[in-house]
């Protein structure tokens, strides 16, 4: 089974615009978390936020903003107000806390594309 | 501070010779991961070390080896290259605590003729 789902291949939005992209995922371990990269064409993944799955809070960094829903096992990714720099690929990955390996189970993606 | 670095960012081999991708972590960081990134498989773990040692691997051949050295530099080797190992190949590195954030280099984008 798919440990990290995200639905949607690919979204459009308008400039300054918010935007959720969805994530899934899938664990028994009651201790886990769950990290958001974006990566632009360039290929390098840049890091944008994380939830540790006993965070009180929903986590926020700068525009980005995490939407976390612990029983519905779901960390959406919210934009606000985009720019047409966020077109990207955006990726959730997760680490459980049971592998004492330090090993990030990815989603397949979501390519973001921003129009003026 | 700097960021990771990969070096070199870009290369073409052929069928069957060798590579090696070298990687430097961010100062004072200590864990070295290697991801292997394709339009049909996503990313896939490759392995990691930390201190030198290879603490993790992922579900590759033999062909795919690596290393860190005392300065937590790394390198990655692939032998006997196939037109499959055509990929990025992404360098990320973290401190080494549990809770630790993986920060990744620019990636080096492979291309087996």
């Amino acid at each position: 089974a798919q440990k990290i789902t995200q639905t949607q291949p690919g979204m459009f939005v308008q400039e300054k615009e918010a935007v959720t992209l969805d994530c899934t995922y899938d664990t028994s371990d009651p201790s886990y978390g769950l990290f958001w990269y974006k990566q632009p064409s360039s290929g390098e993944m840049i890091f944008l936020i994380y939830q540790g799955s006993y965070d009180q809070q929903n986590a926020t960094e700068g525009r980005y903003s995490l939407n976390f829903q612990k029983a519905r096992k779901s960390a959406n990714l919210v934009i606000s107000a985009s720019q047409l720099g966020d077109s990207a690929m955006y990726f959730c990955a997760m680490r459980e806390a049971m592998d004492s390996n330090y090993q990030l189970i990815w989603g397949a993606g979501t390519k973001l594309i921003i129009k003026p | 501070k700097a960021g990771v670095t990969q070096t070199p960012r870009y290369l073409i081999k052929t069928r069957g010779q060798q590579v090696t991708l070298s990687c430097s972590p961010i100062s004072g960081h200590r864990s070295v991961s290697w991801y292997q990134q394709t339009p049909g498989q996503g990313l896939q773990f490759l392995f990691e070390y930390f201190s030198e040692t290879q603490r993790n691997k992922g579900n590759f051949p033999g062909r795919f080896s690596g290393r860190q050295f005392s300065n937590s530099r790394s390198e990655m080797n692939v032998s006997t290259l196939e037109l499959g190992d055509s990929a990025l190949y992404l360098c990320a590195s973290r401190k080494g605590g549990g809770t630790d954030t993986q920060y990744f280099g620019p990636g080096t984008r492979l291309t087996v003729l």
